[in-house]
């Protein structure tokens, strides 16, 4: 079975600084997927961005970019000029290829406060 | 995000009333998904449906029961709910139920119950 782990609970960062949100999992599978989920206040789970594990490119969407680490089974989201909006939950996720039901296995999520 | 649309937003119930919870997508997905998320813990998935099939039940009460009566609707039928049923109950959907990264859930804003 698979795991995800979230070691920070609760994280702030100054608008405009970078932060990075770790995330660590386990998986006997050489295939996957990974996923950064944000959900605000909201409670609208947000797809931020995805990996997949072949591609040895690190994913990028605008402000945000992973830091993918296969050997190590870690899983970083980096988040730059940070702004207001981007106070949240975020949760890691992971996905393998060959399992029955497309379920994913979430972390345990990471507050993160943005403050100005 | 209006791509998978939940009402109620917030509901509040006694342990004998009847509920039901709706999921639209407008995604043309063919795959949906209910999750609980409960304080403190990881998202857990509950039931998934696959064309319209139900494909995977997360070893969850008899008291909550789905209903997809096609790919874009999704219920969730609530009946004798116990107080630690209170949650966020959130819906997702995938293009399909395969294995790849275009299987990526997109998630809706969520339905507030709570249980009294």
């Amino acid at each position: 079975a698979q795991t995800v782990t979230q070691s920070q609970p609760e994280m702030s960062v100054q608008e405009a600084e970078t932060v990075t949100l770790s995330c660590t999992y386990d998986t006997s599978e050489n295939n996957y997927y990974l996923f950064w989920y944000k959900q605000p206040p909201s409670r609208q789970m947000i797809l931020v961005i995805r990996q997949e594990a072949y591609k040895q490119q690190n994913a990028t969407e605008n402000r945000f970019s992973v830091n993918f680490q296969k050997a190590a089974k870690s899983f970083s989201l980096k988040i730059s000029d940070s702004q207001l909006g981007d106070t949240a939950m975020y949760f890691c996720a992971f996905k393998a290829p060959n399992n029955a039901g497309n379920m994913l296995t979430f972390g345990g999520g990471t507050r993160l406060m943005v403050k100005p | 995000e209006t791509g998978v649309t939940q009402t109620p937003r917030h509901l509040v119930m006694g342990m004998t009333n009847k509920k039901s919870l709706k999921c639209e997508q407008h995604l043309g997905h063919n795959a949906m998904y209910w999750y609980k998320q409960s304080a403190k813990k990881p998202l857990e998935l509950m039931f998934v449906y696959s064309l319209e099939e139900r494909v995977e039940n997360n070893s969850v009460p008899s008291r909550f029961s789905p209903e997809c009566p096609n790919s874009s609707h999704l219920f969730l039928h609530l009946h004798t709910l116990q107080p630690e049923d209170s949650a966020l109950y959130l819906c997702a959907s995938s293009q399909g139920f395969g294995t790849g990264i275009q299987e990526t859930q997109y998630f809706g804003p969520g339905t507030r119950l709570l249980v009294l």
